[in-house]
């Protein structure tokens, strides 16, 4: 058990730039969870995956926002023609349906900021 | 929708002493789950203690312990003998218990930052 990873640590880019991070949870996991958080704030939740399934999405998650599970392993979060308002940290964790009641597992975060 | 409110942003405790970080919640659920989350600067978040709502015990991991009221929806944490090392944002979470309801992701409140003085 190597924990969620997510790559990259830390990205900077250009306004109206297309980023797109991963995210690596724990291979007995079948729950992966997208999360933003700003400076000073509590994460706050944009979207999770069962397997595969995309089964919630956040109002938060604009439309230039996608997100991605393929065979239910490795997740990817797209952000299309970014803007200086999506600076913030993206956090991804998973967890298993068999332990509900355990919470998430955090990965240590993409921090993005936008120039 | 359930919120979570933390209504200390900053607290500070100095080293050895004890100090208590409050949480209010609001649901209309009887079972759920309540966490308390630690997220060290520039580090990833990890779980400090969990509770369950139907679980009258208060939950309690070594220096770390809760004080659940689940009438007055209350669940604040208390931490003994605080070290250096205790330094971070807290966060208080809940998640609902009914696994197939719809959306079931953990809400947290927005924080408390605190501060250990040597």
């Amino acid at each position: 058990d190597t924990g969620v990873s997510q790559d990259p640590r830390h990205k900077i880019t250009k306004r109206g730039q297309n980023v797109t991070f991963r995210c690596d949870p724990i291979s007995e996991h079948n729950r992966l969870y997208w999360y933003r958080q700003t400076l000073g704030q509590g994460p706050e939740f944009l979207t999770y995956f069962q397997n595969e399934a995309q089964l919630e999405k956040s109002r938060l998650l604009s439309d230039r926002f996608s997100a991605e599970r393929p065979k239910g392993s490795f997740s990817t979060l797209e952000i299309q023609r970014t803007e200086q308002g999506d600076s913030a940290m993206y956090l991804c964790a998973s967890s298993s349906d068999r332990r509900l009641g355990y919470g998430y597992t955090f990965g240590s975060g993409t921090r993005l900021t936008v120039v | 929708a359930q919120t979570v409110t933390q209504s200390q942003p900053e607290m500070s405790v100095q080293e050895a002493e004890t100090v208590t970080l409050s949480c209010t919640y609001d649901t209309s659920e009887s079972d759920y789950y309540l966490f308390w989350y630690k997220q060290p600067p520039s580090r990833q978040m990890i779980l400090v203690i969990r509770q369950e709502a139907y679980k009258q015990q208060n939950a309690t991991e070594n220096r770390f312990s809760v004080n659940f009221q689940k009438a007055a929806k209350s669940f604040s944490l208390k931490i003994s003998d605080s070290q250096l090392g205790d330094a971070a944002m807290y966060f208080c979470a809940y998640r609902s218990a009914a696994l197939y309801s719809g959306n079931t992701p953990l809400v947290f409140g927005k924080g408390t930052r605190l501060s250990v003085i040597a």
